[in-house]
């Protein structure tokens, strides 16, 4: 079973720049995630879909950060414009119920990094 | 907010000792997840604890919630360099549904 996949692995910006992040989830997975987790510190949830609807996106700092996943299966997270505090790994996760109810598979994270 | 707080936030141990790693909400929970964290990888599931005072073994590593359903522990017993990481807990809020992942406990060995 392929587990969730995520592009690029590295990111290096500058501040006030764009980026985008991508994620395929495992098929089959109707619950995606997004977190930050910034060193040394545990993974924040930013967003959560069910399918292609939001289930919670009250930690998305919703004046810069977007994501969206259409047709329920890719999704994609957008920071624009970038900040120096925005340096983190970005996690997708997916789990194949419709709460946080059941194991969650992670990604190998987007390492993004704001100069 | 709700919190979950993990402690300690290191621990060194020599080859063959135990360790525990201890984790509090500050609300009740639905469930409480474990996951484990290799340098530079991502975090992977280890367990899910649902019911109030259960308790839970793989090989050598135990598992449990309270009775209240705010606090949970993991165990290691006899530890290998294979356990090196940080090991996650994720709470459930029983009110809102939401998922907080604790700040971990990073497991360094002695060899």
């Amino acid at each position: 079973e392929a587990g969730v996949a995520q592009s690029p692995r590295y990111k290096i910006i500058e501040k006030r720049q764009s980026v985008a992040f991508w994620c395929n989830p495992i098929s089959g997975h109707a619950t995606l995630y997004w977190y930050q987790q910034i060193l040394g510190q545990g993974p924040k949830l930013l967003i959560q879909f069910q399918n292609n609807g939001v289930v919670d996106d009250s930690q998305l700092p919703k004046d810069r950060f977007s994501a969206e996943r259409l047709k329920g299966v890719d999704s994609t997270l957008k920071i624009q414009p970038a900040k120096l505090e925005d340096s983190a790994v970005y996690l997708c996760a997916s789990s194949l119920g419709g709460r946080a109810t059941n194991e969650q598979f992670f990604g190998p994270g987007t390492r993004l990094t704001v100069l | 907010g709700q919190q979950v707080m993990q402690i300690p936030q290191y621990q060194h141990v020599q080859e063959g000792e135990d360790f525990t790693t201890y984790c509090n909400s500050s609300t009740t929970l639905s469930n409480i997840q474990w996951y484990k964290q290799r340098p530079g990888g991502h975090p992977v599931f280890l367990i899910q604890l649902v019911k109030s005072g259960e308790v839970k073994k793989q090989k050598r590593l135990t598992f449990q919630f309270g009775e209240a359903k705010k606090n949970s522990s993991l165990h290691i017993t006899a530890t290998q360099t294979t356990d090196v990481g940080t090991y996650f807990c994720a709470g459930l809020s029983l009110r809102d549904d939401k998922i907080i992942f604790g700040k971990g406990t990073r497991l360094h060995i002695l060899p």
